[in-house]
């Protein structure tokens, strides 16, 4: 299994509707988790971190974490068509030699369609 | 948040030849990362860049294909060394740079083409 999977997507949304990208991780002891939003032909911005289990909201942004289902999510509400972008989920894995380092998931691509 | 500054920001370069990237931020951080994103692909960590130490590289990474220095907390190079089509990436610094000593910045990345 792979350490972080996303729904490869594409997904596409009508402008103002909900827009949910969704992603399970394999490391049961992880503690952090990001969402990056990547524009084409640009590097990734982080939207929001989540380090515990419930809803985090931040303006049209909510992330949401489930530590026993292994499963973090985000809603993007009202969704415009500047969100058009690729979402990347990233978590914290703990290494066998016991550092940290963040691995990503391969990204759902997400178009707004005005 | 830091500011992260990355030279080049795009370049061509010939098969067998080697380039360095530079990785500037605008404080001192504790930890600087280098990582690949292959086109089309997500992002895929080569190694960790240690303060003063040789860097900590990644499952599939190698120290004599991709040197890297850090001399100071806030500068550190990659160099991508004899390079084939295959090395045709982006090339992305990252700082963890928050109070809770999770969170990753990037720089705007490097856009290099093998040809």
């Amino acid at each position: 299994q792979k350490e972080v999977e996303q729904n490869s997507g594409p997904l596409s949304v009508p402008e103002g509707a909900i827009a949910s990208l969704n992603c399970t991780y394999s490391d049961r002891v992880s503690q952090s988790f990001f969402w990056y939003r990547q524009y084409s032909g640009k590097s990734p911005e982080l939207i929001m971190s989540i380090y515990s289990n419930g809803d985090k909201e931040d303006g049209r942004f909510t992330a949401q974490l489930n530590k026993a289902s292994q499963y973090v999510s985000l809603l993007i509400r009202d969704s415009q068509p500047s969100d058009s972008a690729t979402y990347l989920c990233a978590v914290n894995i703990v290494t066998q030699g016991g550092s940290e380092k963040l691995v990503f998931g391969k990204g759902t691509k997400l178009t707004v369609n005005p | 948040s830091a500011v992260i500054s990355q030279k080049p920001s795009r370049d061509i370069c010939q098969r067998g030849t080697s380039l360095t990237i530079q990785c500037q931020v605008d404080s001192q951080v504790t930890m600087m990362f280098w990582y690949r994103q292959q086109p089309g692909q997500s992002l895929t960590l080569i190694a960790t860049a240690n303060q003063g130490s040789e860097a900590t590289y990644e499952s599939g990474f190698v120290i004599d294909k991709f040197p890297i220095s850090r001399p100071n907390l806030t500068f550190s190079t990659l160099t991508v060394s004899n390079m084939s089509p295959e090395d045709s990436s982006i090339y992305l610094c990252s700082v963890q740079a928050d109070l809770s000593g999770n969170t990753i910045y990037f720089g705007e990345g490097s856009w290099l083409t093998v040809v």
